[in-house]
């Protein structure tokens, strides 16, 4: 079946340690991707996007995500987390050849001092 | 506007009542999209709409549940005899749709408490 799976609902790491929140999905070889947080009581702000070209991109806030067609994977990163990236954070797939796009459960993340 | 604004921002029913809840999306914007978030939930995707084409209604839970968008801008999304499983917060997004980026723009969201 058709998916977008995010296979941690909660992580926690230390301030000033490196992330990495896992992004699996199943619509073809070629979607867009999208990682999306949600901060708390605030809307949801795209963090970065992958269409085409290099396969890893640069977000905003120090994010970045690398897309692996062979593992159908879209992980995100950052090499050093701040107290404030503590938010809940989406990844997301508009389907090749289509248009809607649909979210993974999300990633809890939580940083500790 | 410049961004997507969403109304009422709170609403508090009690069971059985009917709720309206309104987006008003960022103009130029051809797709919307109503999603559900529940208490430490994901978006549960309910309702896309794209240009003048037959929404797509595959994730609305029940019939109580419906949408509509008129004139290619504003939305209603309208839930009949409400449940206490409907609380939760209810989303909107839009963006450009067909050869647009893809990016979504996000409301503030409407909470919806039933009572």
């Amino acid at each position: 079946a058709q998916s977008v799976t995010q296979p941690d609902i909660h992580i926690t790491v230390s301030e000033g340690a490196s992330l990495e929140l896992r992004c699996n999905y199943s619509y073809g070889a070629t979607p867009y991707l999208f990682w999306y947080v949600q901060s708390p009581g605030q809307g949801l702000q795209l963090l970065l996007k992958y269409f085409s070209g290099d396969t890893l991109v640069q977000g905003i806030k120090g994010f970045e995500a690398e897309f692996k067609r062979s593992q159908s994977s879209f992980n995100l990163r950052k090499p050093s987390v701040h107290w404030s990236d503590a938010a809940e954070y989406f990844c997301a797939v508009v389907p090749e050849g289509g248009f809607k796009t649909i979210f993974g459960a999300g990633t809890r993340l939580f940083v500790k001092a | 506007g410049a961004g997507v604004s969403q109304s009422p921002s709170n609403k508090v029913t009690e069971k059985g009542k009917d709720v309206e809840l309104r987006c008003d999306p960022i103009s130029g914007h051809t797709a919307l999209y109503w999603y559900r978030q529940s208490l430490g939930q994901g978006l549960e995707f309910l309702i896309y709409f794209q240009g003048n084409s037959a929404p797509d209604k595959s994730g609305l839970p029940s019939d109580r549940f419906s949408a509509e968008r008129t004139g290619g801008s504003v939305s209603t999304l309208t839930i009949q005899r409400t449940q206490q499983e409907d609380s939760a917060v209810y989303l909107c997004a839009s963006s450009l749709g067909a050869g647009g980026s893809g990016e979504l723009f996000f409301g503030e969201g409407s909470r919806l408490t039933v009572l």
